[in-house]
């Protein structure tokens, strides 16, 4: 079945850079996702990777994507307290209909 | 568009009462999912409808929770009876066909108190 695996809790201070992590187990993933989730909202998408690709750069934000190892990676470039929320990453199933999120890691950003 | 959206945004009602979630996905949007967040479990998926028929309803957690969608702009989600252990946020999300990389919309969920 499928399985996306994320650490809990990151804590980093203002101007740092963040790196969460995600580790997926279906191979026929057509897109990979992550999402960001502020307090008392609901998820929103903050980017994508197709599946071909390796990276994705998208102002602060750097996708990498390791599909052999089936990692994904959310780089944050000069983190921001704004940026403090909870990120989930997810795959979508073969027909790319359905998604898969991961537990979510909660990013705390110190001043 | 407005967005997805949910109805109400917080509930609190008694033990054994009936509660009904209610969702207006994104106009085109041919998908509909209802997730539970909580803090233990944290997000599950519910149930997925494909053009309005239910598709996976394998994380129902038991019978007392049902799912309509009766047409491509509406859906709700039922308990009865509630219990307190149900009290969570429930969200509504909808998506668009797969050729358009499937990204989901998410309502800003129904926060549910049972006591």
């Amino acid at each position: 079945g499928e399985d996306v695996e994320q650490s809990l809790f990151l804590s980093v201070r203002e101007g740092d850079s963040s790196v969460i992590n995600c580790t997926y187990t279906d191979s026929s993933s057509t897109y990979l996702y992550w999402y960001k989730q502020e307090p008392g909202a609901g998820l929103q998408l903050l980017t994508y990777i197709f599946s071909n690709m390796d990276m994705k750069q998208d102002q602060r934000l750097t996708v990498l994507l390791n599909k052999k190892d089936k990692h994904l990676s959310l780089r944050i470039a000069d983190t921001q307290t704004g940026d403090s929320a909870i990120y989930f990453c997810a795959e979508s199933n073969n027909a790319g209909n359905m998604l898969t999120f991961g537990g979510g890691t909660r990013l705390m950003v110190k001043p | 568009d407005a967005g997805v959206i949910q109805s109400p945004r917080h509930e609190v009602t008694e033990m054994g009462q009936e509660v009904t979630l209610r969702c207006k996905p994104i106009s085109g949007h041919n998908s509909l999912f209802w997730y539970r967040q909580t803090m233990m479990r944290g997000l599950e998926l519910l149930i997925y409808f494909n053009n309005n028929v239910p598709i996976d309803d394998s994380g129902m957690p038991e019978d007392r929770f049902s799912a309509k969608m009766p047409n491509a702009s509406f859906s709700t989600l039922k308990i009865q009876p509630s219990e307190p252990r149900d009290s969570a946020v429930y969200f509504c999300a909808s998506s668009s066909p797969p050729d358009k990389h499937g990204e989901a919309f998410f309502g800003q969920g129904t926060r549910l108190t049972v006591v």
